[in-house]
């Protein structure tokens, strides 16, 4: 079964850089577009980056997006305590004929 | 505001059924695709199926196939998500999200399978 695998956890202080990192294969990273959400503790998910490296209106451009053959990358500069939440990439899986989601990151403030 | 508002949280018996409602705001309903998605307790994001309400086409992960059924009723911009045989495994918070995107989402139900 094809899975998006995420690191479980990083953490960071406030103003350093943390990356997140998303490891698929063929049929879902390396052949279709990424995006990330954000889920603060006990909300529903948000749309953090779309198509690899886009960020919805109202989305701080402290948090970048990349894609490199079959993995993703999710960049949050200046890291605060507001960010502190789980982070999920995405992408279409031609095997499951639908999205597969990441196994998610928690990012912790230290 | 563009919005998802679901339904309210629901407990089940074992073997029941459970149907949530996804009501959108706007007139962006019949355009594009709503997803369901579900996260059990301290776990992660499961797809589940979707539908395109100008289309009434729906498609769902092979896991749910049996069980699932996604419809929508253009007239109130509301989609539905019906899950039979419910078993313990399926206690989890249920979302509802547009487009494939997933640009917005629903607040959220909770459904407790318990007997």
């Amino acid at each position: 079964q094809s899975v998006l695998t995420q690191t479980p956890s990083t953490s960071g202080t406030p103003g350093q850089r943390v990356t997140i990192s998303c490891s698929g294969n063929s049929s879902n990273i390396g052949n279709n577009t990424v995006n990330w959400y954000q889920q603060l503790p006990g909300t529903a998910p948000k749309l953090l980056i779309y198509r690899n490296n886009q960020r919805p209106s109202g989305v701080p451009d402290r948090f970048s997006g990349s894609k490199s053959g079959a993995s993703a990358s999710l960049a949050i500069n200046g890291l605060q305590s507001d960010d502190e939440a789980d982070y999920y990439c995405a992408a279409w899986d031609d095997s499951l004929n639908g999205p597969r989601f990441g196994t998610g990151t928690k990012v912790t403030v230290l | 505001q563009v919005q998802l508002v679901q339904s309210g949280a629901e407990v089940k018996k074992p073997g029941s059924s459970v149907r949530v409602s996804c009501k959108a705001s706007g007139d962006f309903f019949s355009t594009y695709t709503i997803n369901w998605v579900r996260q059990a307790p301290g776990q992660g994001l499961e797809w589940m199926g979707r539908i395109i309400p100008t289309l009434d086409i729906a498609n769902y992960a092979q896991k749910f196939q049996d069980r699932l059924r996604i419809t929508a009723d253009k007239s109130t911009n509301t989609a539905y998500m019906e899950l039979t045989s419910l078993r313990s495994e399926d206690t989890a918070v249920y979302y509802c999200a547009r487009k494939q995107t997933f640009d917005i989402w629903g607040q959220g139900t909770m459904v407790t399978v318990s007997s």
